[in-house]
């Protein structure tokens, strides 16, 4: 059974760094493309980074620079290195994975992590 | 890059069937199939409904069905339910970022 399961959110103060991590499993991550979606409390889905099996990653123009997504075979977990925090980073994250056969959806999320940027 | 333009709300009766539209531009809805459907309950995280613009992953029931024409895609849920009472985003591919990818504003269904 695929399942992901991210960890690391939490309060944290602007300019401040976090770290995020998802475990898998049911899957090996580096076959999928895996991607971090975040959604801001009332707001949409936004897409913030994802990462190909080859290992080319993006970000969206919001976070770029300031947040590195990664990946760890041997834990078969991603992780997205958030930098310089800004209040407008204050989401919920979800780790999602990318489905087989197509590039541009996914088919498993976890339950999400809430990223709160207060002082 | 904007996000794609979706009703704020749509309603239904059980039983009926509704269409939430998904409209975009030549750059990503209107010039590639690659247009999915997500449905998200409160506090839950997102579920696939639709991928390639008609395509259901396995599980999903066939009340749901995507379609598209021109730039705009559309998802269609039939026979009505209250357990489709949710948010519901649009996707696509868009060819304007290096991130490829694009949400819809969202819709709220209410049964």
């Amino acid at each position: 059974e695929v399942q992901l399961v991210e960890t690391g959110g939490g309060l944290i103060q602007p300019g401040g760094t976090l770290r995020l991590s998802c475990a898998a499993s049911g899957f090996t991550v580096n076959i999928n493309y895996m991607s971090w979606v975040r959604q801001a409390p009332g707001k949409g889905l936004e897409l913030v980074s994802v990462m190909y099996s080859g290992g080319s990653a993006y970000y969206a123009d919001s976070v770029k620079g300031r947040f590195t997504i990664s990946r760890d075979n041997s834990k078969n977990t991603v992780s997205l290195q958030m930098n310089s925090l800004r209040a407008e980073d204050t989401a919920i994250y979800f780790c999602a994975r990318g489905i087989a056969g197509s590039d541009y959806a996914f088919d498993y999320w976890g339950q999400g992590t809430l990223v709160t940027v207060s002082s | 890059q904007s996000a794609l333009t979706q009703p704020a709300s749509v309603s239904g009766s059980p039983g009926q069937s509704i269409t939430i539209s998904c409209t975009g531009s030549s750059s990503d809805v209107g010039g590639y199939n690659y247009v999915s459907w997500y449905q998200q309950h409160p506090n839950k995280a997102p579920k696939l409904l639709i991928y390639d613009v008609n395509n259901r992953p396995s599980g999903v029931s066939n009340r749901f069905s995507g379609s598209k024409s021109g730039n705009t895609a559309s998802l269609t849920i039939s026979g009505l339910q209250a357990e489709d009472e949710a948010d519901y985003y649009c996707s696509s591919y868009t060819a304007s970022t290096a991130l490829s990818f694009v949400f819809g504003t969202g819709t709220k269904v209410t049964v």
